[in-house]
């Protein structure tokens, strides 16, 4: 089946520095749909980036990512670390066969401290 | 005001016993979701449900039973709880089930403990 495989456990930053967390997926099938989510403590998790197009960047609250088919991978990048980005970032692919199931796989999340 | 509501917020339960976790949105979806997460596993799907009916089952154990009494209710019963069963349980809806490139919409979660 599908597998998502992300930056493990946690990583810490001091702020200002730049934020990249890798995800990489496996599928059987050709179109891939890519999401990010983002959970803060004590709050649900909600989408913060996703992605269906081969080698588009697509960008929200300053964090960006590319899905690049090719080495399916789409890692999360942030130019600048902020303290308010320490969260829970899961990544997770949406399965497709053919409509008959609808379902996301996500990756064990990493967690993000940024520290002062 | 909250979106999806998950009722309880935490719960303790006992082996053996059975409890049910509520569910409600009030975003207007058609879509339902039922996801577990244990420690150090990630979120793991369950049920998928659209316009009150089963569209998909991923979970091997019987002991789980969703139950969708109106379009925007989708509980969790469990029965003959087991300590693995601990974990934290996310409901989700989206506008419609099936497509494969909807922002899903996440409750708080249901963290359940079972000594």
């Amino acid at each position: 089946g599908d597998s998502v495989t992300q930056t493990e456990g946690l990583v810490t930053l001091t702020e200002g520095l730049p934020v990249m967390l890798n995800c990489t997926y496996q599928t059987i099938y050709s179109n891939a749909f890519l999401f990010w989510y983002v959970h803060y403590l004590n709050e649900s998790p909600w989408l913060l980036l996703r992605s269906s197009t081969d080698n588009k960047r697509t960008e929200h609250q300053g964090f960006h990512a590319t899905l690049h088919k090719s080495s399916s991978s789409f890692h999360l990048q942030k130019s600048s670390a902020q303290l308010s980005d320490s969260a829970l970032y899961y990544c997770a692919l949406s399965e497709t066969s053919g409509g008959s199931n609808y379902k996301l796989t996500f990756g064990k999340g990493t967690l993000l401290t940024v520290t002062p | 005001d909250p979106k999806i509501i998950q009722k309880p917020k935490y719960l303790v339960a006992v082996t053996g016993s059975e409890k049910i976790l509520i569910c409600e949105q009030y975003l207007g979806h058609n879509a339902m979701y039922w996801y577990r997460q244990s420690a150090k596993k990630p979120l793991e799907f369950m049920f998928s449900y659209s316009y009150q009916k089963l569209m998909d089952n991923q979970t091997a154990s019987s002991r789980f039973q969703p139950q969708s009494s109106k379009k925007n209710h989708l509980d969790l019963q469990i029965t003959a709880l087991k300590p693995d069963d601990s974990a934290t349980y996310f409901c989700a809806s989206s506008p419609h089930w099936g497509g494969n490139y909807a922002e899903q919409f996440f409750g708080p979660g249901t963290r359940l403990t079972v000594l």
